[in-house]
C-alpha cells in the first residue's frame, strides 16, 4: 500500500544553517504531496504542497520539489531560524486517502 | 482554506468518564476526519465522517469507543468513551478541501490527559 518515510529526528541545527529533511514515498498513480508543520502546543499547519511531478512547493522560505523519478519530496530551507523549531510531517494524498510520515523534530539553537 | 475550531483545547479527564470534542468549520465541507496523535507520535486516522452517512472507522477503532456525529456540513463531534490513560492524546479534526488541490486542513487539536 501507499506509505511515506521520512528521516528520523531530532535534527539539531544552529541558526542560519541549511536544512534538509528527507521524505520518500511509495504510491501507485499520481499522488499529491505535502509538508505540514506542528509548532509546540499547536495543531498541524499546511506548510507547502505539490500536486504533480516536478512541481515545487514553497512557503516561508521552505521549498520541496516533487521528484517522481526518485519518489522523493525533500524539505529544504537555506537559513533556519529559532522560530522554525517544530515537528515536520511529510504526507501524501492518493485515491481519497492521506498518509503521514512519522514526523521529524527540528531544534534550532541560537 | 478553512478555519477549524475545536473545543475543548485541553482537558484533564478522570478514568472511566467520557468526553465529547466539538469541531466547527467556517465553510461547508463534505469530508471530515478525526485523527489521534499520541505523545511524540505521528497521526493515526480514527474515522472519516461524511454528512448524511455513518462514520467509517479505521482498523482498531470502534464506534462504541469513539462515537461520531456529523449533523451538518460545518460541524462534527467525537466522543472518547470510558477513557483510560492510554487515551491520553491529541485529537485532531480535519477537513478535506478538493478545490484547494486535494488538501486537508487541521484544527488546533484537543489535548486530553486521562488520570
Amino acid at each position: 500500500g501507499d506509505s511515506v518515510t521520512q528521516m528520523e529526528g531530532p535534527v539539531t541545527l544552529s541558526e542560519e544553517a541549511f536544512l534538509t529533511i528527507n521524505c520518500t514515498y511509495t504510491a501507485t498513480g499520481y499522488p499529491s504531496l505535502f509538508w505540514y508543520v506542528q509548532y509546540p502546543g499547536e495543531g498541524l499547519q499546511l506548510l507547502l504542497k505539490a500536486t504533480k511531478a516536478d512541481d515545487k512547493g514553497s512557503n516561508k522560505g521552505f521549498e520541496a520539489t516533487y521528484r517522481k523519478e526518485t519518489t522523493s519530496f525533500h524539505l529544504e530551507k537555506g537559513s533556519v531560524q529559532v522560530s522554525d523549531s517544530a515537528v515536520y510531517f511529510c504526507a501524501l494524498y492518493n485515491f481519497n486517502k492521506f498518509y503521514f510520515g512519522s514526523g521529524t523534530k527540528l531544534n534550532v539553537k541560537p | 482554506s478553512a478555519v477549524i475550531s475545536q473545543k475543548p483545547s485541553r482537558d484533564i479527564c478522570q478514568r472511566g468518564t467520557s468526553l465529547t470534542i466539538q469541531c466547527q468549520v467556517d465553510s461547508q465541507v463534505t469530508m471530515m476526519f478525526w485523527y489521534r496523535q499520541q505523545p511524540g507520535q505521528s497521526l493515526t486516522l480514527i474515522a472519516t465522517a461524511n454528512q448524511g452517512s455513518e462514520a467509517t472507522y479505521e482498523s482498531g477503532f470502534v464506534i462504541d469507543k469513539f462515537p461520531i456525529s456529523r449533523p451538518n456540513l460545518t460541524f462534527s463531534t467525537l466522543t472518547v468513551s470510558n477513557m483510560s490513560p492510554e487515551d491520553s492524546s491529541i485529537y485532531l479534526c480535519s477537513v478535506y478541501i478538493q478545490s484547494s488541490g486535494n488538501t486537508i486542513y487541521f484544527g488546533e487539536g484537543s489535548w486530553l490527559t486521562v488520570v
